[in-house]
């Protein structure tokens, strides 16, 4: 069955540590998007990406950095520069730039700075 | 811009009681309408969508109807079970004529279903 899948599912991240958060899709959806969600709160857009090669910044992009290399891969680093990564972060793909059909979400992870 | 407002939670109810969760939108253009469920630790599933004005979605119970009258999305189901507790997500899509970064969301509504 076609899907997002996410892995790990939980990460655990030291001070001062990069860590990459993986997504994968094998939905030919040409667009992809990463949120992070924090404790009650809604999603908040970091990266987006609408074809290979090319990704733009949402709106909390600082201390994030992505790539798109493939159409099916959108890989999330969280760098030593975000202050706050605890969160959950959730990975999204849409068939087109629109999306007049909506998103697929993947299942999330979990990071947890200890 | 384009932006979503719904209810704020956590939204308590008994079982089998009458569910609404009201959403509205401010878009331009002709928007698509969604509504997403996330249960814990999960997700986000889409539940429900519309595409263009008066039409009903409809999933597992729940309803929605595109108002573009009064620019709504308002989420309802009859008889709710404790395995619908949830954070349910209102979202648009400003579709070919904008949202190139996307859905916009609303901030969630918490929806705790008591036996």
């Amino acid at each position: 069955d076609g899907g997002i899948t996410q892995s790990p599912k939980y990460l655990f991240r030291k001070e001062g540590q990069n860590v990459t958060l993986s997504c994968e899709q094998n939905l030919n959806h040409d667009a992809m998007y990463w949120y992070r969600q924090d404790p009650g709160q809604g999603l908040r857009l970091i990266y987006y990406s609408q074809i290979v090669n090319d990704f733009q910044k949402g709106d909390i992009a600082e201390g994030y950095s992505v790539s798109r290399e493939k159409k099916e891969s959108f890989p999330l680093t969280v760098t030593s520069a975000q202050k706050n990564p605890t969160a959950f972060y959730l990975c999204a793909s849409s068939l087109d730039r629109g999306p007049r059909y909506g998103y697929t979400f993947g299942s999330g992870t979990r990071l947890t700075v200890v | 811009g384009n932006s979503v407002t719904q209810m704020e939670g956590p939204v308590t109810l008994s079982e089998e009681a009458f569910l609404t969760i009201n959403c509205t939108y401010t878009a331009t253009g002709y928007p698509s309408l969604f509504w997403y469920v996330q249960y814990p630790g999960e997700g986000l599933q889409l539940l429900l969508k519309a595409t263009k004005a008066d039409d009903k979605g409809s999933n597992k119970g729940f309803e929605a109807t595109y108002r573009k009258e009064t620019t709504s999305f308002h989420l309802e189901k009859g008889s709710v079970q404790v395995s619908d507790s949830a954070v349910y997500f209102c979202a648009l899509s400003a579709g070919s004529g904008g949202g190139a970064d996307g859905l916009t969301f609303g901030k969630g509504t918490h929806l705790i279903i008591q036996p």
